[in-house]
């Protein structure tokens, strides 16, 4: 198994630009989360989607950032336009029995708005 | 609600020494408590699990036994490495999700 896959590894991008990362889970694991790591605030839970719909995006930081989960394969995490402090690393996780495996992390996606 | 609270970082200790990392939680029932590992540059590991009380979650030399009367769950490792160098991330299963605790820096000189 690839494990979960994370695109792109590095992005580097200009304040005001969209960016949008990308995920592709596990086959099978029903359960997707998007995380966000910075020295200063730790890891952040973004949002989480159970069966490809959103459960809790309670999250996001602000309307800014927008993630979807259009098929079981496949997840975007938008932000529009970006700002410097949204500087970190993106994680994505995923998982089948939460109770019994925990979630397996992608590689995450670090962000530098310049 | 479900909170997990770890040991302050960072942790320095030498190689062959002896590594306890203290993790207590709070939260309704009996969850699954997890042990991640995160390496520089990469993501969260699981490390370690115990899915019942008393259970004891074992890997890499690295162990973690749930007590439920201390709400408890800390881990432990007899000689460590400086490939051991890492920070290290106590969980519990709340509802649908995992719960974190904010991490424990640890470095390990040789």
């Amino acid at each position: 198994d690839a494990g979960v896959i994370q695109s792109p590894r590095h992005e580097v991008t200009e304040m005001g630009q969209e960016v949008t990362l990308r995920c592709k889970p596990i086959s099978g694991h029903d359960y997707l989360f998007w995380y966000r790591q910075t020295m200063m605030r730790g890891l952040e839970l973004l949002i989480y989607f159970n069966n490809n719909v959103p459960i809790d995006d309670s999250g996001m930081p602000e309307d800014r950032f927008s993630a979807k989960m259009p098929n079981a394969s496949f997840s975007t995490l938008k932000i529009q336009p970006s700002e410097p402090r949204d500087s970190a690393v993106y994680f994505c996780a995923s998982s089948l029995v939460i109770g019994l495996y925990g979630y397996t992390f992608g590689s995450g996606t670090r962000l530098t708005v310049v | 609600g479900d909170s997990v609270t770890q040991m302050e970082g960072p942790v320095t200790l030498s190689e062959e020494a002896f590594l306890t990392i203290n993790c207590t939680y709070t939260a309704t029932g009996y969850p699954s408590l997890f042990w991640y590992v995160q390496y520089p540059g990469e993501g969260l590991q699981l490390l370690l699990k115990a899915t019942k009380a008393d259970d004891k979650g074992s890997n890499k030399g690295f162990e973690a036994t749930y007590r439920k009367e201390t709400t408890s769950f800390h881990l432990e490792k007899g000689s460590v490495q400086v490939s051991d160098s890492a920070v290290y991330f106590c969980a519990l299963k709340g509802a649908q999700k995992l719960v974190f605790g904010q991490g424990t820096r640890l470095t390990i000189n040789p």
